[in-house]
């Protein structure tokens, strides 16, 4: 069955530029979340959206990262004015619901590199 | 604040060996672990999980150990592959659903 679909793959974009990353979960998974990853690291919590609850975003760090979440379903994470340090793969998960018992299910990611 | 993290940042093993990655956590409140695997260009993919009320918990090929004493975790890879080479990460669960996930271990298996 489809899986988490992240668009782009990857996306280079000169410092200062916005961006924008798409995230296609899973039907029926009310739970979404973004993380980043940077190289060699591991993933650090972003956002997270659960059903109509106002969002989690005590991950972002800094005022020029946003995120939405339309429509319960599809995903897009912002970042205005992008920096050299906002280098990274943006992963994007969503599961059934809340909580322990519910497994993340992982995208292939957007590969983000700013010059 | 607290964290997850890894002793061994990569691990060279032969194939058909078995195959241990370790992991510390210092968050004793948390009470959900769980090992990811990530191929190279891959998102992370759920290997196996435990909770805090389980010592061991045994999968397909994998074992995950945990010894809450000493905060450690381990995930235990039976007659290693060569598709089982990737990075691994431990996770934790804590604030209800935030994942802390460690910096991860490269497993590399030699034919």
């Amino acid at each position: 069955g489809a899986g988490v679909s992240q668009s782009p793959s990857n996306k280079v974009t000169e410092k200062g530029k916005d961006v924008e990353l798409r995230c296609d979960p899973i039907s029926g998974h009310t739970a979404l979340y973004w993380y980043r990853q940077s190289l060699g690291q591991g993933l650090e919590f972003l956002i997270y959206f659960q059903g109509n609850s106002a969002p989690d975003k005590s991950g972002l760090p800094s005022d020029r990262f946003s995120a939405e979440r339309t429509g319960g379903s599809v995903s897009t994470l912002t970042i205005q004015r992008t920096q050299q340090e906002d280098s990274a793969v943006y992963l994007c998960a969503s599961s059934l619901g809340p909580g322990q018992l519910y497994e993340q299910y992982f995208g292939p990611g957007t590969r983000l590199t700013v010059t | 604040g607290e964290s997850v993290g890894l002793h061994l940042p990569t691990l060279s093993v032969q194939e058909g060996d078995n195959s241990i990655i370790n992991c510390a956590y210092s968050n004793s409140a948390s009470d959900y672990f769980i090992w990811y695997k990530q191929e190279s260009g891959k998102g992370p993919q759920f290997i196996i999980d435990i909770r805090s009320n389980m010592d061991k918990r045994q999968g397909q090929r994998v074992t995950v150990l945990l010894n809450k004493t000493v905060k450690h975790l381990s995930l235990q890879i039976a007659a290693t592959q060569p598709g089982d080479s990737a990075v691994y990460f431990c996770a934790e669960i804590e604030a209800g659903n935030m994942l802390t996930f460690g910096g991860g271990t490269r497993l590399m298996v030699k034919p």
